[in-house]
């Protein structure tokens, strides 16, 4: 049980388009949805925490109007990258919790994202 | 503001020894966490501690709670290759939030 789909894995275009990631929880319902920025190597990097349809609530230094999250249901969230630049390549993971934003996180495969 | 402190940042060991990473909080947390990311995976939750002093096992792992719930241990006893990622733990600064350790990343020579 416990699982999370993440669409795509993979992309890459070039500097300017916009991208959408989207996030499910399968066979729970995610009060809380959380997404991450990775670099190789490095930690999970929080970008924002985002409540079933309330506005999600960025961490500091992450651009609201760039990175644009929907929660418009229990089982569904969406990270779009708004006129993507080489610099927002990275992997994007996101996670969901049926227990709330401090209970045990079930992660999706992740998002590598290459802008050109 | 509430961080995780967690060491150390690399690890690399025999096969067969053991390994230990430890995770620190500036505040008390309600519970801790602990993931393991194999390597081009995603996270994977192991384990979550509640109680004071609490201590809990997974074959190999043992994982610690402290009694001020302010740190955590997880120790591998006799590591195998199947071990090799990252181990990141995770605490809640309050009801509504979760900060993650900045991850131990284990790596086992066969």
């Amino acid at each position: 049980g416990a699982v999370v789909s993440q669409h795509p894995s993979r992309v890459i275009c070039k500097s300017g388009t916009s991208v959408k990631i989207e996030c499910r929880s399968l066979d729970f319902q995610a009060t809380t949805m959380f997404w991450y920025r990775q670099f190789p190597k490095q930690s999970l990097m929080l970008m924002a925490t985002s409540n079933e349809g309330s506005k999600a609530t960025y961490e500091q230094g992450v651009e609201k109007d760039k990175f644009l999250i929907n929660h418009a249901s229990l089982t569904l969230s969406t990270l779009t990258v708004t006129s993507a630049h080489p610099e927002d390549s990275s992997f994007y993971i996101c996670s969901a919790s049926d227990r709330g934003p401090s209970q045990p996180q079930h992660f999706g495969d992740g998002t590598r994202l290459s802008i050109l | 503001g509430q961080q995780v402190m967690q060491i150390p940042q690399y690890q690399h060991v025999q096969e067969g020894e053991d390994f230990t990473t430890y995770c620190n909080s500036s505040t008390t947390l309600s519970n801790i966490q602990w993931y393991k990311q194999r390597p081009g995976g995603h996270p994977v939750f192991l384990i979550q501690l509640v109680k004071s002093g609490e201590v809990k096992k997974q074959k190999r792992l043992t994982f610690q709670f402290g009694e001020a719930k302010k740190n955590s241990s997880l120790h591998i006893t006799a590591t195998q290759t199947t071990d090799v990622g990252t181990y990141f733990c995770a605490g809640p600064p309050n009801n509504n939030d979760m900060r993650f350790g900045a991850g131990t990343r284990l790596t086992v020579k066969p």
